[in-house]
């Protein structure tokens, strides 16, 4: 099956800063998703990008479908955006999302 | 209006115990899944139903049975509980197999 990597695996900053997180896939992109689980535990849907490019607000997503990679943009981060970021793609596979060990992001005041 | 619901949100049980966890869903979607996230935050697909159908089941336990009784819900039933089985369970949902899915708050499960 599909593998995914995610960098960095851990990431600090400062309330105002900007940020990139990226992830690798060994198979064809299909069904990209991005997720953020806040301190609560909570799985929230950030984008569904299999492809291009997409902005909410201060987020954004580029999927590269054709080098197998995927970019999320944070800019001007808040404390609020700490937690843990996973990507997650099905690959050639349906029915299932593989996902990356994620990245934890934790910003500071 | 919550979109994929579980219940409960912790469940705490002693080893060897059965039990079960709820997971509803009012967006319409014909496929449901479990994912299993263990201690290390990594998340893993357990089961996945279409229609009612199981479609994947990803090298889980005979101890773990899925079960839908219509498209709206998926329940999953765990006999003899381990240790190991803590964890946090994640239900989710999507329309059909290949498009945006929707996940639950989670069930923290903890077995002692």
């Amino acid at each position: 099956g599909i593998q995914v990597e995610q960098s960095p695996p851990d990431l600090i900053l400062q309330e105002g800063a900007n940020s990139t997180l990226r992830c690798n896939f060994s198979d064809s992109v299909n069904n990209l998703q991005w997720f953020h689980q806040n301190p609560w535990g909570q799985l929230i849907n950030l984008f569904y990008i299999p492809s291009g490019t997409k902005q909410n607000g201060r987020l954004s997503a580029t999927t590269v479908a054709t080098e197998r990679y995927s970019l999320l943009y944070i800019s001007s981060s808040q404390t609020t955006d700490s937690g843990v970021y996973f990507c997650g793609d099905s690959g050639g596979s349906n029915y299932k999302l593989t996902f990356g060990k994620g990245t934890l992001l934790t910003v500071n005041p | 209006d919550t979109a994929v619901s579980q219940t409960p949100k912790y469940l705490v049980t002693q080893m060897g115990n059965d039990k079960s966890i709820k997971c509803e869903q009012n967006l319409g979607h014909d496929t449901m899944y479990w994912y299993k996230q263990d201690s290390k935050k990594f998340l893993k697909i357990m089961f996945s139903y279409n229609n009612k159908e199981l479609i994947i089941n990803e090298t889980v336990p005979n101890r773990f049975s899925p079960k839908s009784p219509d498209k709206a819900h998926l329940n999953l039933h765990i006999n003899s509980l381990e240790l190991g089985d803590s964890a946090v369970y994640f239900c989710a949902s999507s329309q059909e197999g290949r498009s945006e899915q929707y996940f639950g708050p989670g069930t923290r499960l903890t077995v002692t």
